[in-house]
């Protein structure tokens, strides 16, 4: 059964670069045919997709991050990484690290982390 | 982007009650929809994709219906557990978006 785990600073000062660590277990982020997400959740709010890497292939991220985010893999640790630039308090959310399987109209995320929060303050 | 437009924003209903959600696209996505259930502090857990295909191990009183612009997901009969949030979420297109979710409490 795979597994996800984030990790993160959880305190982040304003203008700061956010670094996240999903370490995935259970199964190699080499595998064919997954995708590794990272979604957030603000405060008391609804779900909002980053973008995904998966392996050997460029990620993609939502155009509404104007750019400031990159992900990353590491096959040695079974990791996938999320780096966030110039982070203001409207970045003050839950990231969750997620595995997307499937293609086209069966897509899905199938397995979640727990989340991590981050808080974005001076 | 694509929205999602859930209805209702939240619900009161009774153990045993039917109770059916609705998620409305704002241009056609086929049948590219996946619904979550998220308890408080929890993640999301993926109930359904592909609009009606149960995501193993979720019991079956889910189902999902729909194509296009409108889907729905349906609990035949409430059970204590049940009480959460549902999102639904296509994969259409990116960036891939959910709706802002539906409430489902105790009445």
């Amino acid at each position: 059964q795979v597994q996800l785990q984030e990790s993160g600073p959880g305190l982040v000062k304003p203008s700061q670069t956010l670094s996240l660590a999903c370490a995935v277990s259970g199964d190699s982020v080499r595998t064919g045919g997954y995708y590794f997400n990272w979604i957030r959740q603000h405060p008391g709010k609804g779900l909002e997709w980053i973008g995904y890497i998966y392996y050997l292939g460029s990620p993609y991220y939502n155009p509404s991050l104007s750019s400031r985010a990159t992900m990353s893999m590491d096959t040695s640790s079974n990791q996938v990484s999320l780096r966030l630039t110039s982070v203001t308090a409207a970045d003050t959310a839950v990231y969750y690290c997620v595995r997307e399987r499937g293609y086209g109209n069966y897509r899905r995320f199938d397995h979640w982390g727990q989340g991590t929060p981050v808080t974005v303050s001076s | 982007a694509i929205q999602l437009t859930q209805s209702p924003f939240s619900l009161s209903a009774s153990v045993g009650d039917r109770v059916t959600i609705s998620c409305r696209a704002s241009q056609g996505i086929s049948s590219a929809v996946a619904w979550y259930q998220q308890k408080p502090g929890k993640a999301p857990k993926l109930l359904m994709y592909d609009a009606s295909t149960l995501e193993s191990g979720v019991p079956s009183r889910f189902s999902g219906s729909g194509s296009g612009t409108d889907f729905t997901l349906t609990i035949s009969s409430l059970q204590p557990e049940d009480f959460a949030t549902y999102y639904c979420q296509q994969f259409n297109s990116y960036p891939f978006t959910f709706g802002q979710g539906t409430r489902l409490e105790i009445k």
